[in-house]
């Protein structure tokens, strides 16, 4: 079964850091490019960014509220990715969730759709 | 690119039709997907492409539209189905969802 979890998550002070792990099974984590995505009490997921597979480079790209602060990394060998969480704010509060992309070509372009998320992991960031 | 669900919430019986719309900002294409998620769950691809259905999700299930204006239809009502629904735009970065539809029981 092609499966993600998500984990790591914790109650942290603001300004204080976190990891989060995605673990990958039942696929070859190394062919994928992998997202991730939070979503806050009551709201709709946000996109935060992606890391592509070694092929493409172990691309990066991340959403403007975090870029500077999060950083994206993986390990094929261990099929985990990380996201490292810095200088955190309450607003950062939410369910992470990480994602399998898919490349898929369209209409005459290559895009990525979200084909797996991984079950959530928490995220509370409170004094 | 903002998404624009509507309605926001609809009660509906076991058996109806529904549909409920996503109007995007600025043209898309067919780079829409939809999700379905349940309470503390994490959102189900069920629909990419505007249209294609993604694997095992059942053929009640329908996507539709290109540009700016999107429809999810479920063509009878299941139990299982009661959940919020979001569309998502995969055409530029940053990839944003709408605000949702949420499907209650009438």
């Amino acid at each position: 079964e092609v499966q993600l979890v998500a984990s790591g998550g914790d109650l942290v002070q603001p300004g204080r850091s976190l990891r989060l792990s995605c673990t990958g099974s039942g696929f070859f984590f190394g062919d994928f490019g992998l997202s991730w995505f939070r979503q806050a009490p009551g709201k709709g997921p946000e996109w935060l960014g992606f890391i592509r597979a070694k092929t493409y480079g172990e691309t990066t790209e991340y959403a403007a509220p975090v870029e500077g602060r999060f950083t994206f990394s993986r390990d094929d060998s261990k099929s985990i990715a990380y996201l490292q969480m810095n200088s955190l704010k309450t607003e950062d509060t939410a369910v992470y969730y990480c994602t399998r992309d898919r490349q898929h070509h369209f209409g005459g372009l290559y895009y990525y759709y979200m084909d797996v998320w991984g079950e959530g992991t928490t995220v509370t960031v409170s004094s | 690119i903002q998404l624009t669900q509507s309605p926001s919430s609809l009660s509906a019986s076991v058996g109806d039709r529904v549909s409920f719309t996503c109007r995007a900002s600025q043209g898309i294409s067919s780079y829409v997907a939809w999700y379905q998620q349940k309470p503390g769950k994490a959102p189900k691809l069920l629909i990419y492409d505007a249209s294609t259905l993604h694997d095992e999700v059942p053929s009640r299930f329908s996507g539709s539209g290109m540009g700016t204006d999107f429809t999810l239809t479920i063509s009878s009502l299941q139990p299982e189905d009661f959940a919020t629904y979001y569309c998502q735009q995969l055409y530029a970065n940053p990839l944003t969802f709408g605000g949702g539809t949420k499907v209650e029981i009438k």
